[in-house]
């Protein structure tokens, strides 16, 4: 059964750094696309971030230059290290896995963080 | 980038009545279109990708067509599970997703 189970989230100061993980079970990480979504308290869904099985690494607009999605194989784990975090990146991140690109087959419960003074 | 705009916004409606959920996007998508379903304080779930393919364990009372700009979503009897909010993306350029469509109970 795939599972993924997020980490890391929390509250930050604006203009502070913060890294989620997310854990994988069931499959192997890397032969998969692996993405960040987000979504801010009572919004919709936002994609933050793919990475591909070839290593290649996407963003959105608003998280470009500031954000970083990596997965370390042996741990079977995804990440996204977010620095110049913003007020209005305050949401809950999602991690997702999929056979094909830019879909999300299964998700973790998600993680909140919270950016704010 | 491509904007999806879903309607109706709310959709009321009663257990065993037929639900029609509309997607349409900025420019074409081919057929890489996907719903899923969020109820509160829970991921997304898939339900149908490339337009009209039902992802694994979802009941085949879920539907989805179109291609190109014109999508929709057809529950043919609700559940009662079924009440929650519908999700449209496009995965032709980067995704996107619609604003969403509330099926509420009447």
């Amino acid at each position: 059964e795939v599972q993924l189970a997020e980490s890391g989230g929390g509250l930050v100061q604006p203009g502070g750094s913060l890294r989620l993980s997310c854990a994988a079970s069931g499959f192997t990480v890397s032969p998969n696309y692996m993405s960040w979504v987000r979504q801010a308290p009572g919004k919709g869904l936002e994609w933050v971030s793919i990475i591909y099985p070839d290593g290649a690494t996407y963003y959105a607009d608003s998280v470009k230059g500031r954000f970083t999605i990596s997965r370390d194989k042996s741990k079977s784990t995804l990440y996204l290290q977010m620095n110049s975090l913003r007020v209005e990146d305050t949401a809950i991140y999602y991690c997702g896995v999929s056979g094909s690109p830019n879909l999300g087959d299964s998700w973790g419960q998600g993680t909140l963080v919270t950016v704010s003074s | 980038e491509i904007v999806l705009t879903q309607s109706p916004a709310t959709l009321s409606l009663s257990p065993g009545e037929r639900a029609t959920l509309s997607c349409r996007a900025s420019q074409s998508v081919s057929s890489y279109l996907a719903w899923y379903q969020q109820k509160p304080g829970q991921a997304p779930r898939l339900l149908i990708f490339d337009a009209a393919n039902r992802a694994t364990g979802i009941p085949a009372r879920f539907t989805g067509s179109g291609s190109g700009t014109d999508f929709t979503l057809t529950i043919s009897s609700l559940e009662p599970e079924d009440f929650a909010v519908y999700y449209c993306q496009q995965g032709s350029h980067w995704p996107t997703f619609g604003q969403g469509t509330k099926v509420e109970i009447k």
